[in-house]
């Protein structure tokens, strides 16, 4: 089944502790992205990827770090979580540019 | 500030009837718009776009209209269903130097009332 699986799915965290949310896609898609949702907002983009070794940030990228380093792999990383990332989050993937992402089913994440 | 926006946090019609969804843009060099569904506890999944040169895009009861000269875009669904109940995100492409940067609108709650 074409998919992108996101993991954890809800994560609860204290304030400075580093965490990883994984993401990965079995569509061989070249585009991938991370996006946060918040109430009155919608989903705004965090980063997203081109291809391998090649990222460029997204409205809102302060407090996040991404690596491409395989093609199905996309992971979001915190390197020092604060309340203010309490979110729920969004990896998505597309092959073709311009067209519909195929999202994840989403990381509750509650930083206290 | 919003690039996208989707004014009317919420729509309620009857089923049956037509649901209008509408989206305003400001930036005049998005070259696609995409509309996507969320239920609750799911990912959005895509429903259906258009080109930026384009002005009209069907998909069975969905349909998709661009007006460039207003920046506005607007989804119909004829005829509404219950099971159509759902967030509907409206979208916009940015072909950046580094891929798809996609902005997103606050997102319309629409409910379909049997």
């Amino acid at each position: 089944e074409a998919q992108v699986t996101q993991n954890p799915r809800y994560l609860i965290t204290v304030t400075g502790k580093k965490l990883t949310v994984t993401c990965s896609q079995n569509m061989n898609h070249e585009y991938m992205s991370w996006y946060r949702q918040d109430p009155g907002l919608g989903l705004r983009q965090i980063y997203y990827s081109m291809n391998v070794e090649v990222t460029d940030k997204g409205d809102v990228p302060e407090g996040y770090k991404v690596s491409r380093k395989e093609k199905r792999n996309f992971p979001l990383i915190l390197e020092s979580p604060s309340p203010n990332q309490t979110s729920l989050y969004f990896c998505a993937s597309s092959a073709i540019e311009g067209y519909g992402y195929t999202f994840g089913s989403g990381t509750r994440l509650t930083v206290v | 500030d919003q690039q996208v926006k989707q004014n009317s946090p919420s729509l309620s019609v009857q089923e049956g009837r037509i649901s209008i969804l509408n989206c305003d843009y400001t930036n005049s060099m998005f070259d696609y718009f995409l509309w996507y569904k969320k239920y609750p506890a799911e990912g959005p999944t895509f429903l259906i776009s258009i080109s930026s040169i384009k002005d009209k895009n069907e998909d069975g009861r969905f349909t998709v209209f661009l007006n460039k000269s207003a920046k506005h875009l607007s989804l119909h669904i004829v005829p509404s269903q219950p099971g159509d109940s759902a967030v509907y995100f409206c979208a916009a492409s940015d072909i950046g130097e580094y891929g798809n940067k996609l902005v997103f609108g606050a997102g319309t709650i629409l409910r379909v009332k049997s």
